[in-house]
């Protein structure tokens, strides 16, 4: 079992570009989450999928849009892309979404926007 | 979900045990307790959560005061590889999505 697995490991964009972070996993968990993580800071939600078909947002939603594509996928697109979204990005999954839960996570995606 | 506060970071000698603690004084009665770690740019990994009883596997074991405002994370015998920030998370079972983060504790393990 691979887990969870993010592509790509590292990206550099130009301000107001758009790009497709990708996550699946494969322990056939119900629910999905993106998280984002600043320097220095914990892990801030930024939207999340309980179930196929569902979506919502997290904490910090905004500049970005989330698809579930099926039950193993679930990516984060950023459709113009600003230096405030440099970060370091995190998909993790869940069997369920309840909070006694445990999440597993990925490896990590890390974007700079120039 | 309940606040926890956490010391910024511990040192502890390799082979010894590392104990964790994490206050969170204002836990409801349905609140778990979980235990996280991130290790250096690497994704957060589970490692244990409790409600009320203590609890053991095979990453370390856990303990919850009886009045369940404190809790305690033991790592048996810590390697240089447990390095890593560790994160005391509070949560209802019921609560939809994120665990919330807090800035945890940096354990650094010297030789």
């Amino acid at each position: 079992n691979a887990g969870v697995t993010q592509t790509p490991k590292f990206q550099v964009l130009k301000t107001g570009q758009s790009m497709t972070l990708q996550c699946a996993q494969d322990m056939n968990h119900n629910s999905m989450y993106w998280y984002r993580q600043d320097p220095g800071m914990g892990l801030r939600l930024i939207y999340y999928s309980a179930s196929e078909g569902t979506t919502d947002k997290g904490e910090v939603p905004n500049g970005y849009n989330v698809s579930r594509l099926n039950k193993r996928e679930f990516s984060l697109r950023l459709e113009s892309a600003a230096p405030s979204q440099t970060s370091v990005y995190f998909c993790a999954s869940s069997l369920f979404s309840g909070g006694d839960n445990e999440q597993f996570f990925g490896p990590g995606t890390r974007l700079t926007v120039l | 979900d309940a606040k926890t506060t956490q010391p910024p970071s511990m040192d502890c000698a390799e082979g010894r045990a590392a104990n964790l603690p994490c206050n969170h004084s204002t836990i409801s009665g349905n609140e778990y307790v979980y235990w996280y770690r991130q290790i250096h740019s690497q994704g957060p990994q589970y490692i244990i959560h409790g409600l009320k009883n203590n609890e053991t596997n095979e990453m370390a074991s856990l303990i919850i005061t009886e009045d369940r405002k404190s809790s305690t994370l033991i790592l048996p015998h810590a390697t240089l590889r447990d390095t890593a920030v560790y994160y005391c998370i509070v949560r209802v079972p019921r609560s939809q999505g994120n665990l919330i983060f807090g800035k945890g504790t940096k354990l650094s393990v010297k030789p």
